[in-house]
């Protein structure tokens, strides 16, 4: 099993709609969670850290299930300029130290008119 | 402010040829590291730097050298280029002393090696 599994996609998505994407980790001594953002032949850049209580950023609201050792992403109310690929990230410790990072392989978003 | 700033954006290299990626940053984070994104895997970390003079290995640091002499810059040396090195490399630092720090990534060199 993959340590840090998602879902390639694509999800085609019309304007407007909500979406949901999921990553399962499989180190259960896992501490911090971040969605990265990549565009397409760009750089990831961070677009939220997710947090034990769930946290919210605008449209964006990410959750962490330590029982069943997921995290998600919801976006609602979906912009063309979303469309992109949301890398999940993992990492055993609550510091900004990166060395232990996991990637994973990605979640294409295509959302349409 | 420019960030992470990563030359060249576009190489080509010959098996066998060894070459320098650079890569610098002005926001004066002690953690800098290299990525490499291949199709359908995630980014692996080759090497990583904790401050300068200090450097260790990732998960995939073969075929690869790398050192710290100053806090802004962090090249990626590769001693003699395979065919398995074409990929699309990062460089990234953060500030280790910030919890949740994120990564800020420079903006890539795409390497083929033929």
């Amino acid at each position: 099993r993959k340590e840090v599994e998602q879902d390639p996609g694509p999800f085609n998505v019309p304007e407007g709609a909500t979406v949901a994407f999921n990553c399962t980790y499989s180190n259960s001594a896992s501490q911090s969670f971040f969605w990265y953002r990549q565009d397409c032949r760009k750089e990831p850049k961070l677009l939220m850290s997710v947090y034990s209580s769930g946290n919210e950023d605008g449209r964006f609201t990410a959750q962490l299930n330590r029982a069943s050792q997921y995290i998600s992403l919801l976006i609602r109310d979906s912009k063309l300029s979303d469309s992109a690929t949301y890398l999940c990230v993992v990492g055993p410790f609550n510091t900004g130290t990166a060395s232990k990072l996991t990637f994973g392989t990605g979640t294409r978003l295509q959302v349409t008119l | 402010n420019a960030g992470v700033t990563q030359t060249p954006k576009f190489q080509v290299l010959k098996t066998g040829q060894s070459m320098t990626l650079q890569c610098a940053q002005d926001m004066n984070h002690e953690y800098m590291s290299w990525y490499r994104q291949d199709p359908g895997m995630g980014l692996r970390l080759i090497h990583y730097s904790v401050g300068a003079g200090i450097t260790d290995q990732g998960e995939v640091p073969n075929g690869y050298n790398v050192s710290r002499s100053t806090t802004e810059d962090f090249p990626l040396r590769l001693l003699s280029a395979a065919p398995s090195q074409t990929s699309v490399y990062f460089c990234a630092s953060s500030n280790p002393g910030l919890t949740y720090s994120p990564l800020h990534f420079g903006n890539g060199t795409r390497l083929t090696v033929t």
